[in-house]
């Protein structure tokens, strides 16, 4: 079964601190994966896709195919990186995306 | 500009009334969709349409309806609305690339 699972609902760092969001899917053909980050108020969007390999905001993801993860790493965290975090699968001939139930992350001052 | 609009941002409505939400998207996308989604929780695929006169159900079960009769609206029609049905409806749609683009929104209560 297709499945995109993140395992915190709620991830609490404090600023500057490292952070590592967890995204494990479930997937038998080849993924293409995403990472959407909400932010109070605004609207859900694209912060990273795996195949375009790029730092965005200073976050990395890289698809870890032997552990099946696109976990989402950023080395120090800043208060505007508080937001709601999913992670996306893209599966299917239709590319119908798969969703995380997301992450909440608090980067505390 | 392109872009992907929904209106009404915020509705208050009375138990049993007719609604539409609509969407309307300015980036010549085929593909569009309904999701679900209460604040701070997962989404949930309600709909989608993968061009003109073409609709689907998603994922979550849902009494409300959709059409697509021009690529570029999408609207959301719920014939009776209940309180059960309040929640924030995402309009989102997605070209050739992959990436999907939402809209802000449309915050649903009923009374």
């Amino acid at each position: 079964a297709q499945r995109v699972t993140q395992p915190e609902k709620l991830l609490s760092v404090f600023k500057g601190a490292p952070v590592e969001l967890k995204c494990n899917y479930s997937y038998s053909g080849s993924p293409e994966l995403f990472w959407y980050v909400q932010y109070s108020r605004q609207r859900l969007q694209l912060l990273l896709r795996h195949i375009s390999r790029e730092s965005i905001k200073g976050f990395t993801a890289d698809l870890n195919k032997g552990e099946t993860s696109f976990h989402l790493k950023k080395p120090f965290a800043q208060e505007e990186d508080s937001a709601m975090y999913y992670c996306a699968l893209s599966a299917g001939n239709n590319r119908k995306l798969i969703w995380g139930l997301g992450t909440s992350l608090a980067v505390n001052p | 500009e392109a872009d992907i609009y929904q209106t009404p941002r915020y509705l208050v409505i009375g138990t049993g009334k007719k609604i539409t939400l609509e969407c309307s998207q300015t980036m010549g996308h085929d593909k569009m969709y309904w999701y679900q989604q209460d604040p701070g929780m997962e989404l949930h695929l309600i709909h989608y349409s993968y061009g003109v006169n073409s609709t689907e159900k998603g994922d979550l079960s849902s009494e409300s309806t959709v059409s697509r009769i021009r690529t570029e609206h999408f609207p959301l029609t719920l014939e009776s609305a209940r309180p059960s049905h309040t929640s924030q409806y995402l309009c989102a749609s997605t070209g050739g690339t992959g990436e999907l683009f939402f809209g802000e929104g449309s915050r649903l209560t009923v009374l």
